[in-house]
């Protein structure tokens, strides 16, 4: 069974870049799987970030694209995920997730976000 | 970006009724290659992270009860609670990842009546 867990800074000033490690324990990073990371302010509803492929290809949310950086780290199975620039707005519990590619009738399909992990909150205040 | 929009926002049901929540996009997420609808629903308890229920629409995900299913295909989606437990009271959230970014539906409060 495939576990994630997020750590990051907790409270951190605004203008600073934030930056969010998920360890993935019972599975590689380099499987077929895409590596998601999705947050959700207060009270709010979840917004997707971005995602990276175990081939190193990435796709960001356009409304972040310009602050944001995700990455692996094949050496200690972890993803990161990096943004600059952060305001009172960035605040959010973050999470990782998993999405599974499989072969369905010899066609590439995307399984949905299966595996995610218990989230970080992250505290952007003066 | 796909928009996503369910509804309602908010229901209650009665304990052994069966709860429908609906969710449209705002264009097709069939996909063509492989004829996958690309729509999944989560719930989400509070302090908890979202729990996959039903991928490609109608796929449950290990696990999900089967009184718990998901249907629709092309912009319309329905996801059904039947015989509706006090376990079941969450939010649930459609999404599609058909596209970029991947987005979600607002959310769906459920509560027992």
């Amino acid at each position: 069974q495939v576990q994630l867990q997020e750590s990051g800074p907790g409270l951190m000033k605004p203008s600073g870049t934030l930056s969010l490690t998920c360890g993935v324990s019972g599975a590689s990073i380099s499987d077929s799987h895409w590596w998601n990371w999705v947050r959700q302010a207060p009270g709010k509803g979840l917004e997707w970030i971005g995602e990276i492929h175990h081939s190193g290809a990435t796709n960001y949310n356009p409304s972040l694209k310009s602050r944001i950086s995700i990455s692996v780290d094949k050496s200690h199975n972890q993803v990161s995920l990096k943004l600059n620039s952060v305001t009172a707005a960035d605040t959010a519990v973050y999470y990782c997730a998993k999405v599974s590619e499989v072969l369905c009738s010899g066609v590439t399909c995307l399984l949905g976000f299966d595996s995610w992990g218990q989230g970080t909150l992250v505290t952007v205040s003066s | 970006d796909i928009v996503m929009t369910q509804s309602p926002d908010s229901l209650a049901v009665s304990l052994g009724e069966t709860a429908t929540i609906n969710c449209k996009s705002s264009q097709s997420i069939l996909h063509s290659s492989n004829s996958k609808n690309y729509l999944a629903w989560f719930q989400q308890k509070p302090g908890q992270p979202p729990k996959l229920l039903i991928y490609w629409a109608s796929t449950r995900d290990s696990g999900v009860p089967g009184r718990i299913s998901g249907s629709g295909s092309g912009t319309d989606f329905t996801l059904t609670i039947s015989s509706l437990q006090a376990e079941d009271v969450a939010v649930y959230y459609c999404q599609q990842y058909y596209d970029i970014p991947r987005t979600f539906g607002q959310g769906t409060k459920l509560e027992i009546k």
